[in-house]
């Protein structure tokens, strides 16, 4: 089945500053990769996801890479802000399940 | 639209026990998936149902059982609980299939005793 490795566990930035999380994969069968926010005692909440038949995709301070032959893909937070303070998830998915990275806890120090 | 709700939020539980979980999906989602959160493990698949089927499965003991009814709420079931069940039980909801945008409801707390 599918593993997904996440690096790093833990992140701390100051603010302004980027963060970049990085995630792997193992099933090349694995086509859809969404990438969850979980802040303390809420919900994971998607920030932003990406097809395999796209190699990057961008959504205001937020950006995700997909490299398909290498099986890896990233997540970019620019200009990073205080409430951008939680733990993150990667995941791939193909039909039949999906998959999550153990998780990234970003500090964004002010 | 409503968001995806579950119930009870917490539950207390003892060895040996059994226990049932509720989630309603957001209305059209035919697809619900359940996970279980801890943080040793993370983020864990536990099954996917769709119209009623079990569509999906990953690698959890025969005990983790679950059900979809016509309206698309899911339950879950885990029967003899262990210490080891102790954790946050999430499901989500999507239209269809995989490939497509997943919305977590807030989850169950289970602790078992």
């Amino acid at each position: 089945g599918e593993n997904v490795e996440q690096h790093p566990s833990t992140l701390s930035v100051q603010e302004g500053d980027s963060a970049v999380i990085k995630c792997t994969y193992s099933d090349s069968a694995s086509n859809y990769f969404p990438w969850y926010k979980q802040e303390l005692g809420k919900r994971p909440q998607l920030i932003i996801d990406i097809r395999s038949n796209v190699g990057e995709k961008k959504d205001q301070r937020i950006a995700v890479t997909l490299n398909k032959t290498a099986k890896h893909f990233s997540l970019h937070i620019t200009e990073t802000q205080p409430e951008d303070s939680a733990v993150y998830f990667c995941a791939a998915s193909n039909n039949n399940d999906m998959r999550f990275g153990a998780g990234t806890r970003l500090t964004v120090k002010p | 639209k409503a968001g995806v709700t579950q119930t009870p939020r917490y539950l207390i539980k003892t060895r040996g026990q059994q226990v049932t979980l509720s989630c309603s999906p957001i209305s059209g989602h035919r697809s619900v998936s359940w996970y279980q959160q801890t943080p040793g493990q993370g983020l864990q698949f536990l099954f996917e149902y769709f119209s009623e089927t079990q569509r999906n499965k990953g690698n959890f003991p025969g005990r983790f059982s679950g059900r979809q009814f016509s309206n698309s709420r899911s339950e879950m079931n885990v029967s003899t609980l262990e210490l080891g069940d102790s954790a946050l039980y999430l499901c989500a909801s999507r239209t269809t299939t995989f490939q497509e945008t997943q919305y977590f409801g807030p989850g169950t707390r289970l602790l078992v005793l």
